[in-house]
């Protein structure tokens, strides 16, 4: 059973640029939630996609953006590149929460760095 | 106030010590609470949820406060292998029940 599996593993970027990032959940999850975890912080939630539609968003500009796909797969898009948005950013998938408490499997993430 | 506050660390112990992690929330509508673990340039991993009994897995023991809006982590007998950044993750609750809340983590170093 392949858990949450994301890519590409690394990039480097020049600021400005566009940036494109991949996620494909856990088997049998529904629900995926991106994050952003700048070097010495705690991640930071970006949004989650639920049935192909953003669900909730966190306080990221609206140059963070994303897609949800059929077969539940996601992209994470980023606009206008800037240093500060270099950072690890990790994927999390989870099922449909069905109580107030549920957990979130990570991937690998990928760690972008912009030049 | 930050929504979830850590204690800052970084903690050194020797193995066989006993460590304990401290964790502060500001959303009294929290309803769910975690600690994960991460490992130096890995994902976070659930370690385990937070009950309002308090609960215990092996050697780890948790306990949650809702007056106080506070959250522990208690590590009895420390491993080598329980070097790791332990993070306090709260689910902030009242419409914001889908996004896990992360603290900025505590490093633990377990030193043979």
């Amino acid at each position: 059973d392949a858990g949450v599996t994301q890519s590409p593993t690394h990039l480097i970027k020049t600021r400005g640029q566009q940036v494109t990032l991949r996620c494909s959940p856990k088997s049998g999850h529904d629900t995926v939630s991106w994050y952003q975890q700048a070097l010495g912080q705690g991640p930071q939630f970006i949004f989650q996609y639920y049935e192909e539609e953003e669900r909730q968003r966190g306080n990221f500009p609206d140059r963070f953006s994303g897609h949800q796909f059929p077969n539940y797969s996601s992209e994470l898009n980023v606009n206008a590149l800037l240093l500060g948005d270099s950072a690890l950013y990790l994927c999390a998938s989870s099922p449909e929460p069905t109580g107030w408490a549920y957990e979130q499997y990570f991937g690998p993430g990928t760690r972008l760095t912009v030049t | 106030r930050k929504e979830v506050e850590q204690d800052p660390g970084p903690f050194n112990v020797p193995e066989g010590a006993t460590v304990a992690f401290n964790c502060t929330y500001s959303n009294s509508a929290s309803q769910s609470f975690f600690w994960y673990r991460q490992d130096c340039r890995k994902e976070p991993k659930l370690l385990m949820s937070v009950y309002s009994s308090g609960n215990e897995d092996g050697r780890f023991t948790a306990q949650l406060n809702r007056a106080s809006q506070y959250i522990s982590l208690l590590i009895r007998d420390s491993k080598l292998s329980d070097s790791a950044t332990y993070l306090c993750v709260v689910i902030p609750g009242g419409g914001s029940n889908y996004k896990l809340t992360f603290g900025k983590g505590t490093l633990l170093t377990v030193n043979p």
